[in-house]
Parts: structure tokens; sequence; C-alpha cells
């Protein structure tokens, strides 16, 4: 199955600083990738994807790049708040499934 | 749309007793998802459903059970509580794959419920 690398699993960044995660992924088959962040207490919810025909796709101060070569995707958030402060997940897709494979995730620490 | 609902938000059982938690929408999808979240660990697929009537099996299906007798509803259960499913339950649901127009695949999430089991 579908193998989902994420690093690093904990990020301390001052505000205004850019945070970036990465995943890796085994499988050449995954098609969609999302990234979710999670708050205490509370579901994981959507911030951004990209799908396997794109490069690159940005969205205020998130973006999200693929490298379908290296099967890697990373986030970047810049100019960091300390409302990003939460856990990250990032996730695929296999073309032939339905269901999320999702990594283990990292928590972000924005402090003031 | 209140999105995807989840009752109860915690419980707390006792080894061997049986419990039903419940997942609704109200966004029409037809793709419904049950998670589990371990300390440190990404969210594990344990059951989906592509429309009412139809289940199968995700990674860590062993202990659970589930049914879809209508699109909106997609209750988890557990029939003999064993300490190793103490566990936060996520429920989720897509539109059908394979939509124009960016939406397919999105997967909304419910609240969470926080299962501890004694």
């Amino acid at each position: 199955g579908e193998n989902v690398e994420q690093h690093p699993s904990t990020l301390s960044v001052q505000e205004g600083d850019s945070a970036v995660i990465k995943c890796t992924y085994s499988d050449s088959a995954s098609n969609y990738f999302p990234w979710y962040k999670q708050e205490l207490g509370k579901g994981p919810q959507l911030i951004i994807d990209i799908r396997s025909n794109v490069g690159e796709k940005k969205d205020q101060r998130i973006a999200v790049t693929l490298n379908k070569t290296a099967k890697h995707f990373s986030l970047h958030i810049t100019e960091t708040q300390p409302e990003d402060s939460a856990v990250y997940f990032c996730a695929t897709h296999l073309v032939s499934g339905y269901a999320l494979n999702f990594g283990k995730g990292t928590s972000l620490l924005v402090t003031p | 749309n209140a999105g995807v609902t989840q009752t109860p938000k915690f419980r707390i059982l006792k080894i061997g007793q049986s419990m039903t938690l419940q997942c609704t929408q109200d966004m029409n999808h037809n793709y419904m998802y049950w998670y589990r979240q371990d300390p440190g660990m990404g969210l594990k697929l344990i059951y989906y459903s592509v429309g009412a009537g139809i289940t199968d099996k995700g990674e860590v299906p062993n202990g659970y059970n589930v049914s879809r007798s209508t699109t909106e509803d997609f209750p988890l259960r557990l029939e003999l509580a064993a300490p190793s499913q103490t566990s936060v339950y996520f429920c989720a649901s897509s539109p059908l794959p394979g939509l124009a127009g960016g939406e397919a695949d999105t997967q909304y999430f419910g609240p969470g419920t926080r299962l501890t089991v004694l």
C-alpha cells in the first residue's frame, strides 16, 4: 500500500518566519495531494491541495509544491502568525482508490 | 449547512461493552469514511462507503462494523470494546470523485468522538 512519510514531526518558528513541511510518498499512482490543518480538539480541515498535473499552487500565505519525479510534496507557510499553530497533515490519494493516506502529522508552533 | 456532525463528543466504555458512534452529513455526499487517530499518528481508515447500501473495509476494520442505510448517515458500531480501541474517531464525507471543478476528492471531517475503553 501507499506509504506517506512526513517531516519534521515538530516545528517551532518565530512569528513572521516561514515554515516548510515535506512529505514523500511511495506509489506513483497517487494523483491528489491535500494538506489538512487540525486545531486542538477539532477535526482536520483542508487548507490547500494540489493535483498531479500541477507543480505549484498558492493561496495567500500558503503554497504547495509537487515533485512527481522525486515523489515528494511540500507545504510552505510564509509570514507565520500565532494562529497558524496547529498540527498539519499531508495526505495522498490513489487514482484507483477512494480514501486518503495520511502522514503522521507535524506539530507547528509559532511563537510571538 | 452543518457539514459533518458526530455524536457523542466523548465517551468512556468498559471492556466488553458496545456502542454506536453516530455520523451525519447534510451535503448530499455519496462517499463517507471512518478514521481513527491515535496519538502521534496519522489518521487510519476503518471503513468507507461509496453510497447507500455499499460499504467496504479500510486499513484497520477489525472490531468494528458499519452500515449505510441512507445517504446522510454512516454509523460505526463497536461490539466488544477493547482498550486498543481507545482513540479519537473521525467521520468524513466527500463528493463523487471524478467530477470537474476541483471539488472531487476533498474530504470534509466532523469534529470527532474521543473514546476511552477502560
